[in-house]
């Protein structure tokens, strides 16, 4: 079974902070997306990746960031956190496929204070 | 732009009350639909892909059908641990690289004994 697996379960930090939050898969796959996740809002895309060191713009990227040095490994990054960046991410992968679902990591709920 | 509308928002169910979840998608050219469970605090976990229109697929509890404009997720004869949020997804054709998917908002079930 492929894994994804997200660094931190839970995070706290400050308004002002830069954060990064780390996500790793392990079948190879090519394509790897973040997300956030919010009542009422459901799943919307930050930025997502389908090569090393290719990144496109989802549908909210204003305030954040992201690194693909390596195949394995999609970095999302807080440039400098606020409060409403409060919530829960979601990182996922898929082959570079098309019609290929994606599998999830289990999430990070990042509180900024 | 692709479109993916989920109904009933939420849904509560006696212990084997049978139902039915909808998803409406409007997509350029279909390349997969794809539904998706969610426990509360966890990442979404792969159910099913439908490729084609009259196409179904089951498991244990739960068969997922496929029209042109819309999908179905039946639960038949749930119990409390169907409980969760139902997730549904499309990609379409799209020339740009990637395997963006477009979520719906999800249906939030529970099933009470």
């Amino acid at each position: 079974d492929v894994k994804v697996t997200q660094s931190s379960r839970y995070l706290v930090k400050r308004t002002g902070e830069k954060v990064f939050l780390e996500c790793v898969q392990d079948m190879d796959h090519e394509n790897m997306f973040w997300y956030r996740q919010d009542p009422g809002l459901g799943l919307r895309l930050i930025y997502f990746s389908y090569d090393v060191k290719m990144k496109e713009k989802g549908d909210i990227p204003e305030g954040y960031s992201v690194s693909r040095e390596k195949k394995e490994r999609f970095s999302l990054i807080l440039e400098s956190a606020s409060t409403n960046q409060t919530s829960m991410y979601l990182c996922a992968s898929s082959l570079g496929v098309e019609g290929y679902g994606y599998t999830f990591g289990s999430g990070t709920r990042l509180t900024v204070v | 732009e692709d479109q993916v509308t989920q109904s009933p928002e939420a849904l509560r169910l006696q212990e084997g009350e049978s139902s039915s979840l909808n998803c409406s998608y409007t997509v350029s050219g279909l390349r997969g639909l794809f539904w998706y469970r969610q426990d509360p605090g966890k990442g979404p976990e792969f159910l099913f892909t439908l490729y084609s229109a009259g196409e179904e697929k089951e498991k244990e509890r739960l068969k997922a059908t496929l029209t042109k404009k819309e999908s179905f997720l039946h639960i038949t004869a749930p119990k409390p641990e169907d409980s969760a949020t139902y997730l549904c997804a499309v990609r379409g054709f799209y020339k740009a690289a990637g395997n963006k998917l477009t979520f719906g908002g999800g249906t939030r079930v529970l099933v009470k004994p």
